[in-house]
């Protein structure tokens, strides 16, 4: 009930394209939802955030989807660039960590924009 | 976005050493301080979540007396991996968390145990 599945694994788009990576949860409990952008050999960045009381944020060229319903949550990069390449990672968190906002992390994508 | 860092970025020790690694939150105060492992291609997993003063809570099959915490302040704490062996090699991470419920990742210390 704790997961956070993340799909797909990797993904290969071509520069100007828009790929989709998607995360689903179980627990209803959770109402935080960040995406993370991690470059090897370095830390996650906090890319984008959303909370389940709207449908869609945008940051520039990244956006969140969330249907609350489906439990589903997805990233969309648009006019994707080939500095874009990195791994991308979703994550939940909510109140009934009581130990301020533990995050379950999805299992990664790793994509890979072309030239 | 708020910015943690860590110390060192790269370490090599032998084994049987312990390996202290400090996070610090330079612009913010972490309420709540978390560590990290990475395996290659793999996901975060977390090991531990601190509060500053209290002593660390350590996830299900994290050796509490082998991965010593410490969050002394608001800015700062260390992880200290006692009696490194070769499986303890991994990129740890740290995050601060303030306030609300962002986490701000630090860039990772990388730990090769010879």
């Amino acid at each position: 009930q704790q997961q956070v599945k993340q799909s797909p694994q990797s993904l290969i788009v071509q520069k100007g394209g828009i790929p989709i990576i998607n995360c689903a949860y179980e627990n209803t409990a959770f109402d935080y939802f960040p995406w993370y952008q991690q470059f090897p050999g370095k830390g996650p960045a906090l890319l984008i955030a959303i909370r389940p009381d709207v449908s869609e944020k945008k940051e520039g060229r990244f956006t969140i989807s969330f249907n609350k319903s489906a439990k589903q949550f997805s990233l969309h990069i648009m006019d994707s660039q080939p500095g874009d390449s990195a791994t991308y990672f979703c994550a939940a968190s909510g109140k009934i960590y009581n130990q301020g906002g533990k995050l379950i992390f999805g299992q990664g994508t790793e994509l890979s924009v072309k030239p | 976005g708020a910015v943690v860092s860590q110390h060192p970025s790269w370490v090599i020790c032998k084994s049987g050493t312990s390996v202290k690694i400090e996070c610090r939150s330079l612009d913010f105060q972490a309420t709540t301080m978390f560590w990290y492992r990475q395996f290659p291609k793999q996901s975060l997993m977390l090991m531990a979540t601190s509060n500053e003063g209290s002593k660390a809570t350590y996830e299900q099959g994290v050796e509490k007396d082998k991965f010593l915490i410490n969050h002394a302040s608001l800015t700062l704490s260390t992880l200290t991996v006692t009696s490194a062996h070769p499986e303890d090699s991994s990129f740890y991470i740290c995050s601060g968390q303030g306030a609300s419920y962002e986490q701000y990742f630090g860039p990772g210390t990388r730990l090769t145990v010879t």
